[in-house]
């Protein structure tokens, strides 16, 4: 596709529900990043991944959250027992390659967990 | 403990005057700089960027200062207009690579008519 597309662009939950959000990147990127952003915070980096190997996992907050990249294309990011504290808007990005600093980002999942 | 800082939470700057948004970094090893642009509900979108062998970048409108002895940088927009209205993130990194740019809470600018 012509951007990075996220889906859903909303998501409401109860909490103690798994979630799935989804992202396909820029065709041909094969870097793709996970950033959350909390309300009145900067960017948070979650995971990074260069085709379908994740050598970065340090910014992923729990072991309630993982991530997948199949076919070095689309990721999942999973949320699993949802807490209050994870609400907030989680962004996708990906670039040509790891050693790129210009991300091009979708537009975000707004998750709310109730 | 907040690599990157970027103190002023939103600035109100004239249409048609100078903007100057601040950003303040603590970690040393970074030697890349960059600003992101982001309209509500979209995602960041790239703007200007600078490497540390350099003091100034430009690009139209804009132009990145960086200061390394202060460990400071600063985005200059003029004029602003008023589709300059968004929040600004800056973000650093080491040795290049996005995975280990860190960013700033962001400041929302706000260009009045």
């Amino acid at each position: 596709g012509a951007g990075v597309s996220q889906s859903p662009s909303n998501k409401v939950t109860e909490k103690g529900k798994d979630v799935e959000l989804r992202c396909d990147p820029i065709s041909g990127h094969t870097a793709l990043y996970w950033y959350r952003q909390s309300l009145g915070q900067g960017l948070e980096f979650l995971i990074y991944f260069q085709g379908n190997s994740a050598p970065d996992k340090s910014g992923l907050p729990s072991d309630r959250f993982s991530a997948e990249r199949t076919g070095g294309s689309v990721s999942t990011l999973t949320i699993q027992r949802t807490q209050q504290e994870d609400s907030a808007v989680y962004l996708c990005a990906s670039s040509s390659d790891r050693g790129e600093e210009k991300l091009f980002f979708g537009s975000g999942t707004q998750l709310s967990v109730l | 403990d907040q690599q990157v800082k970027q103190n002023s939470p939103s600035l109100s700057v004239q249409e048609g005057r100078i903007s100057i948004l601040n950003c303040d970094y603590t970690n040393s090893m970074f030697d890349y700089f960059l600003w992101y642009k982001k309209y509500p509900a979209e995602g960041p979108t790239f703007l200007i960027s600078i490497s540390s062998i350099k003091d100034k970048n430009e690009d139209g409108r804009f132009t990145v200062f960086l200061n390394k002895s202060a460990k400071h940088l600063s985005l200059h927009i003029v004029p602003s207009q008023p589709g300059d209205s968004a929040v600004y993130f800056c973000a650093a990194s080491v040795g290049g690579g996005a995975d280990g740019l860190t960013f700033g809470k962001g400041t929302h600018l706000i260009i009045q008519p």
